[in-house]
């Protein structure tokens, strides 16, 4: 089946730790996009990648960081400098055209929580 | 900048009864314009889009959404909503056809 992973579920760091984010998608798809949701305030952008090697900064780039050496996959780490990094994280992708083709697929997410 | 305001955080209606969920946007340009599902502690699902052409749009599970530019407006209507569709609803706005910016969601419960 096609579609995008995350993993892990649920990630527990503690304070001062960077942590990794996995996101793969199969849908052969050239964008990708990280997203972090708090509640009530819906998911804001944190960085997208339109093609492999490039990647630009979201609304909230700040603590963050992110690579793009292979098309199906684009980690997130979640650095010390991230003050408040608890949140659920979700990854996104979509095909060729971006938006104009249609829409972008969502992953299942990952919940961090910072102890 | 753009920026879309969904104007209710909370949205209880009972089953079968009709729902209208709003969305205003601001764009001076022509817009993209999305409506999503989040069920708990999942990923978002896509409900509808408008893209361009006619400006009513129908979705999955009998949603529709009408596309009003004067008014910069793309509320989300169901006729009859069932429990199944207690969610966290999402409208979401493109204008560089690049990347989305959402709303801060309504969380729409159905009650039996």
């Amino acid at each position: 089946d096609g579609g995008i992973t995350q993993s892990p579920k649920y990630l527990f760091r503690k304070e001062g730790q960077n942590v990794t984010l996995s996101c793969e998608q199969n849908l052969n798809h050239d964008a990708m996009y990280w997203y972090r949701q708090d509640p009530g305030q819906g998911l804001r952008l944190i960085y997208y990648s339109q093609i492999v090697n490039d990647f630009q900064k979201g609304d909230i780039a700040e603590g963050y960081s992110v690579s793009r050496e292979k098309k199906e996959s684009f980690p997130l780490t979640v650095t010390s400098a991230q003050k408040n990094p608890t949140a659920f994280y979700l990854c996104a992708s979509s095909g060729e055209g971006g938006l104009a083709s249609g829409t972008q697929y969502f992953g299942p997410g990952t919940r961090l929580t910072v102890l | 900048a753009q920026s879309v305001t969904q104007l209710d955080s909370q949205v209880p209606v009972f089953e079968e009864a009709p729902v209208e969920l709003r969305c205003n946007y601001s764009s001076s340009v022509s817009v993209y314009l999305f409506w999503y599902v989040q069920y708990p502690n999942q990923g978002l699902q896509l409900l509808l889009k408008y893209l361009s052409g006619s400006t009513l749009v129908k979705g999955i599970n009998g949603f529709e959404a009408e596309f009003n530019k004067s008014q910069t407006s793309f509320h989300l209507r169901k006729p009859s909503v069932h429990i199944s569709d207690t969610a966290e609803y999402f409208c979401a706005v493109s204008e560089d056809y690049e990347k989305l910016v959402f709303g801060k969601g309504t969380k729409l419960t159905v009650n039996p």
